[in-house]
């Protein structure tokens, strides 16, 4: 069965460190993989997925995430955080047919 | 481009009451889900649509829980009789559908802060 393990409820980190968010997943095949990003009252917005190709992917808001499939995770990097990054963020974790697990989320708190 | 809209954004009921939540999907796009988010949790899926077909329903608690998309456009989620528990954030998505058989990204509205009391 799929599922998704965001070890960390949360973080805080400086403003200008870098940061890394974790992910692990479950999935019998070749997993489609996302990272959302929720501000309060708000919807998600994706910030990245991965298909296939290229284990390192580039988002929006300067993150980045990899993907390694012998650890089956897809950590979400940046490396200087921002005021305005503070939300909670959302990996996930889908295949054919479009069922999409999410994880738990990791609340983001960014220290001044 | 408007994105997907929700409404209402807040409502508080007393249980055994019913509500309806509305969701206007992004133009053009065919797949419109609805998701359920509890407290510290990530979304959980409640219902797919394609155009007006309820393609995936498995997790809708159909005894109390009901959804359309009658024009395979806009949805009502409908719950009756809420109860306690049902206290929750609903959130609606859509997408265009399939891209050489991988998920197209999902758009989400702001969602629908569901409280019971």
């Amino acid at each position: 069965a799929q599922s998704v393990t965001q070890p960390d409820i949360h973080i805080t980190v400086s403003e200008g460190a870098s940061l890394e968010l974790r992910c692990n997943y479950s999935y019998g095949a070749t997993p489609y993989l996302f990272w959302y990003v929720q501000s309060p009252g708000q919807g998600l917005q994706l910030l990245l997925k991965y298909f296939s190709g290229d284990t390192l992917v580039q988002g929006i808001k300067g993150f980045e995430a990899e993907f390694k499939r012998s650890q089956s995770s897809f950590n979400l990097r940046k490396p200087s955080v921002h005021w305005s990054d503070a939300a909670e963020y959302f990996c996930a974790v889908g295949g054919g047919g479009f069922k999409t697990i999410f994880g738990a989320g990791t609340r983001l708190f960014v220290k001044a | 481009e408007a994105g997907v809209v929700q409404s209402p954004r807040y409502k508080i009921i007393e249980k055994k009451q019913p509500v309806a939540f509305w969701c206007n999907p992004i133009s053009g796009h065919n797949t419109l889900y609805w998701y359920l988010q509890n407290l510290g949790q990530g979304p959980e899926l409640l219902i797919r649509y394609e155009n007006e077909e309820a393609v995936d329903d498995s997790q809708l608690p159909k005894d109390r829980f009901s959804a359309e998309r009658l024009k395979g456009v806009d949805s009502t989620l409908k719950i009756q009789p809420a109860e306690l528990g049902d206290s929750a954030v609903y959130l609606c998505a859509s997408s265009s559908g399939t891209s050489g058989g991988t998920p197209d990204t999902q758009y989400f509205g702001p969602g629908t802060r569901l409280t019971v009391l």
